[in-house]
């Protein structure tokens, strides 16, 4: 089975300091990973992905994260918040293992973003 | 390009009646996948259809079916509506399908069973 934990219901970081938001995965195989962001009322929007390749990941936005399978970890990154990033954020995974060919990806509960002006 | 479209954008239902919601994929898409978030929760995956066959289905009973028309749109239903199945519920489209595709989402299709 694939599961993804996202420890912090909620983070708050000052506009233009650095901010983090935390994601551990497990899976039996290798995982593709994924981080999406939703503002209120609205689907969810890409933000990147980890395939295979270069731990560093850039994406949308300004936004990197960085997969380290030592401890099955993706943690979504970002050098300058702006106020604008407040959202929620998800963090999902795919098993390349056990995917079936299909694409279910099993999302974290979200963790809430709030940057203070 | 227009993105995935969902309608109708919001729904309230009673208890027992049935639902069907509606998704467009984007152009050239031709997998759709559907998936139900709860307040407070992540999305989690219903169904994934590709060339009108479903290719996966999540651990949802019996009354939740869907299926996807030769212009690759799809929808999903919903007979004998519960309490519990008040919730966002999102429609993502993916080029081929495939595990290393990116599924892009829409803006989902709000129900609310009263």
């Amino acid at each position: 089975a694939q599961s993804v934990a996202q420890p912090e219901d909620q983070v708050n970081v000052a506009e233009g300091n650095p901010l983090t938001v935390k994601c551990t995965y497990s899976v039996s195989g290798n995982p593709y990973l994924f981080w999406y962001v939703q503002y209120p009322n609205r689907g969810l929007q890409f933000l990147l992905k980890y395939i295979t390749g270069d731990n560093l990941v850039k994406g949308s936005y300004g936004f990197e994260a960085e997969f380290n399978k030592s401890q099955t970890s993706f943690h979504l990154k970002k050098p300058s918040a702006l106020v604008s990033d407040s959202a929620l954020y998800f963090c999902a995974v795919r098993d390349r293992k056990n995917s079936g060919g299909y694409q279910k990806v099993t999302f974290g509960i979200g963790t809430k973003l709030q940057v203070i002006p | 390009d227009a993105g995935v479209t969902q309608s109708p954008t919001h729904l309230i239902k009673t208890r027992g009646q049935q639902v069907t919601l509606r998704c467009s994929p984007i152009s050239g898409h031709k997998s759709v996948s559907w998936y139900q978030q709860v307040l407070g929760q992540g999305p989690q995956f219903i169904f994934q259809y590709y060339e009108k066959e479903e290719r996966g289905r999540g651990n949802f009973p019996d009354r939740f079916s869907a299926r996807q028309f030769p212009n690759y749109s799809s929808e999903l239903n919903v007979n004998a509506l519960l309490l519990g199945d008040s919730a966002l519920y999102l429609c993502a489209s993916s080029p081929a399908g495939t595990v290393t595709d990116t599924q892009y989402f829409g803006p989902g299709t709000r129900l609310t069973v009263l």
